[in-house]
């Protein structure tokens, strides 16, 4: 089945520093794909669809400056987290669709810890 | 996408069927029934969905109730590491488009040994 590798699984970065998290298809080209945002003990939250060749769409209240969001092949995506604080300490995770199915795989996740 | 209510949590003990209820009254004659589980510290795994008709694969079963207000998710022998959060989702079919599954709570099913 369609797989989506995602890395790194975890990192641990210095506030106001940035952080890069790639996400790629394997085996298939994902035209879209979504990332989320998970808080301990809720649920996932959407932050952004990213879009090949194009700019990416925010969900309200994401700061775009903030999030960036790369997504300049078929395969790969690629989310940084600009300036990080303490409180975008989180869990990221990305998703894409194989066209001509009718299911949404997800990555692995990353776990963002900011000290 | 039609609203749907997950209790938000259960137990179950191990090598029994674990049920799974989900209501989803409002739900269009368009929308279908997506579950997806969420073990802990890794990304959502697509489990099963129907449209109107039970299905069944190698992981679960799904029951649709005849006015398609209510589903069931089954695994029939549950063991530990079915211990997770399942969602479910509803929503037109994942096929046209590329609009992002929405998640809800979900139900954090606990199977004890």
């Amino acid at each position: 089945g369609a797989v989506v590798s995602q890395h790194p699984s975890w990192v641990i970065c210095k506030s106001e520093t940035s952080v890069k998290i790639e996400c790629r298809s394997l085996d298939f080209q994902a035209t879209t794909m979504f990332w989320y945002r998970q808080f301990p003990k809720q649920s996932l939250m959407l932050m952004a669809t990213s879009n090949e060749g194009s700019k990416a769409t925010y969900e309200q209240g994401v700061e775009k400056d903030k999030f960036l969001i790369n997504h300049a092949s078929l395969t790969l995506s690629t989310l940084t987290v600009t300036s990080a604080h303490p409180e975008d300490s989180s869990f990221y995770i990305c998703s894409a669709r194989e066209p001509g199915t009718f299911g949404y795989t997800f990555g692995s996740g990353t776990r963002l810890t900011v000290v | 996408d039609a609203k749907t209510t997950q209790p938000p949590s259960m137990d179950c003990a191990e090598g029994r069927a674990a049920n799974l209820p989900c209501n989803h009254s409002t739900i269009s004659g368009n929308e279908y029934v997506y579950w997806y589980r969420q073990i802990h510290s890794q990304g959502p795994q697509y489990i099963i969905h129907g449209l109107k008709n039970n299905e069944t694969n190698e992981m679960a079963s799904l029951i649709i109730t005849e006015d398609r207000k209510s589903s069931t998710l089954i695994l029939p022998h549950a063991t530990l590491r079915d211990t997770a959060v399942y969602y479910c989702i509803v929503r037109v079919a994942l096929g046209s488009g590329n609009t992002p599954l929405v998640f809800g709570k979900g139900t954090r099913l606990s199977v004890i040994a």
